[in-house]
């Protein structure tokens, strides 16, 4: 089975400041895709990033992008810029490529001070 | 396109009632999904679907039902309400094929349930 760690439960960030988020998972598949979703106060849960393990290449959205380590199985997230509007919990989340089911971690509660 | 949508927003059952929680997607997606969020935690699936009239146990099915009948809808029924099934219920669905897969599961707005 699939399992997803989010170490860090809360981070906090200036307006206009970087942060990075921390997401480790362990898994003996080699094709999978890796997420991170983002659920504000209203819940709802909306994409941020996705990336398919095949492509070395770090997949990027805007101000937002991952520094992704198969080897070390490890996906980090990177806000730059960060806005009022990107305070959010923050969910990592696992599916293999043979499979559609979702494997979440247990999120990390961003904030963004003004 | 309305998305997923999932109704009732918020719903307060006594333990041993049932209730039906309901979905729509109008995205023609072949796979929907049902997972609980419990407080301060992730999601967890409950039950999927890959089309209607297929329907699998996902990883906390226990206490839950489900049905596809359509390629729209995806009721799930809490039959016998516990406090332990007070979460938050998602809807979600995706397409998958053999020619085209698109990985990104849409999510509804979520259904808050309390039982007491």
């Amino acid at each position: 089975a699939q399992t997803v760690t989010q170490s860090q439960p809360e981070m906090s960030v200036q307006e206009a400041e970087t942060v990075t988020l921390s997401c480790t998972y362990d898994t003996s598949e080699n094709n999978y895709y890796l997420f991170w979703y983002k659920q504000p106060p209203s819940r709802q849960m909306i994409l941020v990033i996705r990336q398919e393990a095949y492509k070395q290449q770090n997949a990027t959205e805007n101000r937002f992008s991952v520094n992704f380590q198969k080897a070390a199985k490890s996906f980090s997230l990177k806000i730059s810029d960060s806005q009022l509007g990107d305070t959010a919990m923050y969910f990592c989340a696992f599916m293999k490529h043979v499979d559609s089911r979702l494997t979440f971690g247990e999120g990390t509660q961003l904030t963004v001070n003004p | 396109n309305a998305g997923v949508t999932q109704t009732p927003k918020f719903r307060i059952l006594k333990i041993g009632q049932s209730m039906t929680l309901q979905c729509t997607q109008d995205m023609n997606h072949n796979y929907m999904y049902w997972y609980r969020q419990d407080p301060g935690m992730g999601l967890k699936l409950i039950y999927y679907s890959v089309g209607a009239g297929i329907t699998d146990k996902g990883e906390v099915p226990n206490g839950y039902n489900v049905s596809r009948s359509t390629t729209e809808d995806f009721p799930l029924r809490l039959e016998l309400a516990a406090p332990s099934q007070t979460s938050v219920y998602f809807c979600a669905s995706s397409y998958r094929s053999g020619v085209r897969n698109q990985e990104t599961q849409y999510f509804g707005p979520g259904t808050r349930l309390l039982v007491l």
